[in-house]
């Protein structure tokens, strides 16, 4: 079946390093997606990554993928209070529905 | 390119009444999908549409639902009797269909059912 999980919250400081980790149990996705929500906004599409790869990066942002364990993390670096927001991590099967889990609070201290 | 849009942005209905809202996709974003979000969840998948071929409908999707896409530009969903439970976020997202891994949503419609 499918399933995305996330923890719920996690709180920084300012400067800090944040890592959001996430599973999922479909084998058989394709690509694995990050989105961030700010309130009362849609989703903000961060970043996605192939299965077939293990880790991508695009300025603050690293993605790591252990396709073993199906396990899939976000790393912000220097956190920044304007990256507060709900962040969701999402699976897919050669682009179709996107399945998400239930999302990230991020807190960022100042 | 000015993303996709939708309308209206908050609906307040009593229940049993009928609401329809509307999607704009990206220009020329063939890939058209519906998801609904409640308070605390990630968003579910509803359905999608390619031009205006609807491939797809999730069990959420029960017969008081309906969705159209009669030219393959805009879609319309139609929520028919509504209940409480209907009382969400519905988001809207295109993509193309040979980048359709990159799905860009629009800023959502509240319905709020009293």
């Amino acid at each position: 079946g499918e399933d995305v999980e996330q923890s719920l919250f996690l709180s920084v400081r300012e400067g800090d390093s944040s890592v959001i980790n996430c599973t999922y149990t479909d084998s058989s996705s394709t690509y694995l997606y990050w989105y961030k929500q700010e309130p009362g906004a849609g989703l903000q599409l961060l970043t996605y990554i192939f299965s077939n790869m293990d880790m991508k990066q695009d300025q603050r942002l690293t993605v790591l993928l252990n396709k073993k364990d199906k396990h899939l993390s976000l790393r912000i670096a220097d956190t920044q209070t304007g990256d507060s927001a709900i962040y969701f991590c999402a699976e897919s099967v050669n682009g179709g529905k996107l399945i998400f889990g239930q999302g990230t609070t991020l807190q960022v201290k100042p | 390119d000015t993303g996709v849009s939708q309308d209206p942005r908050h609906k307040i209905t009593k229940r049993g009444q009928n609401v329809t809202f509307r999607c704009d996709p990206i220009s020329e974003h063939n890939r058209l999908y519906w998801y609904r979000q409640t308070l605390g969840q990630g968003p579910e998948f509803l359905t999608y549409f390619q031009n205006e071929a609807q491939l797809e409908k999730s069990r959420l999707l029960s017969d008081r639902f309906s969705a159209e896409r009669p030219k393959g530009s805009f879609s319309t969903l139609e929520i028919q009797r509504t209940e409480q439970g209907d009382s969400a976020m519905y988001l809207c997202a295109s993509s193309l269909s040979t980048y359709s891994y990159e799905q860009y949503f629009g800023p959502g419609t509240r319905l709020t059912v009293t």
